[in-house]
């Protein structure tokens, strides 16, 4: 069974800081996809980013990107120049390829300050 | 377009009750999801539909629990009787198909609470 672990529970940075959200994943699938949802307080479950595992270069949207580590099992995210609307849980995710099984870690709690 | 649409948003019912949430996934996908977000458990995926029918319902709790989707706009889960241990938030995705790097795009939403 695939697991995804989010260790840091929460997490504050100053408005315009960088911030590095950590995520680790168990598998032993080689094709595989990884995600990173936003959740603000709305509870609207927002898509940031997702990665391919087959694709050696990291994923980058806008002042999102993440540092894909394959072989580490590792898949953390990085927000540049925070904002304040960038307060929120961050949840991780899984899924293997051709599967729909997509699974979710525990989230991280991101708060922007002032 | 609209987006995944849920309704209702918020649901407060006492024990024993029938609870409906409903879900319109977005026009033109082909797979339906229901989720459940709690603070303890976090985000389970109940069931999902490809092309109206039933792929996979391992994560339905117990047979309280049943979803639908009579047609491609259009699910139902339904929990009957309903327990105060259902309370989460109760979230409806859809995506295009499988096999690729297709997002799921997640509703809004329906906090339900048992009394």
């Amino acid at each position: 069974a695939q697991t995804v672990t989010q260790s840091q529970p929460e997490m504050s940075v100053q408005e315009a800081e960088t911030v590095t959200l950590s995520c680790t994943y168990d598998t032993s699938e080689s094709n595989y996809y990884l995600f990173w949802y936003k959740q603000p307080p709305s509870r609207q479950m927002i898509l940031v980013i997702r990665q391919e595992a087959y694709k050696q270069q990291n994923a980058t949207e806008n002042r999102f990107s993440v540092n894909f580590q394959k072989a580490a099992k590792s898949f953390s995210l990085k927000i540049s120049d925070s904002q304040l609307g960038d307060t929120a849980m961050y949840f991780c995710a899984f899924m293997k390829y051709n599967n729909n099984d997509m699974r979710f870690g525990a989230g991280t709690r991101l708060t922007v300050k002032p | 377009d609209a987006g995944v649409i849920q309704s209702p948003r918020h649901e407060v019912t006492e024990m024993g009750q029938e609870v409906t949430l409903r879900c319109k996934p977005i026009s033109g996908h082909d797979y339906l999801f229901w989720y459940r977000q709690t603070m303890m458990r976090g985000l389970e995926l109940l069931i999902y539909f490809n092309n109206n029918v039933p792929i996979d319902d391992s994560g339905m709790p117990e047979d309280r629990f049943s979803a639908k989707m009579p047609n491609a706009s259009f699910s139902t889960l339904k929990i009957q009787p309903s327990e105060p241990r259902d309370s989460a938030v109760y979230f409806c995705a859809s995506s295009l198909a499988t096999g690729a790097v297709e997002t799921q795009y997640f509703g809004p939403g329906t906090r339900l609470l048992v009394l």
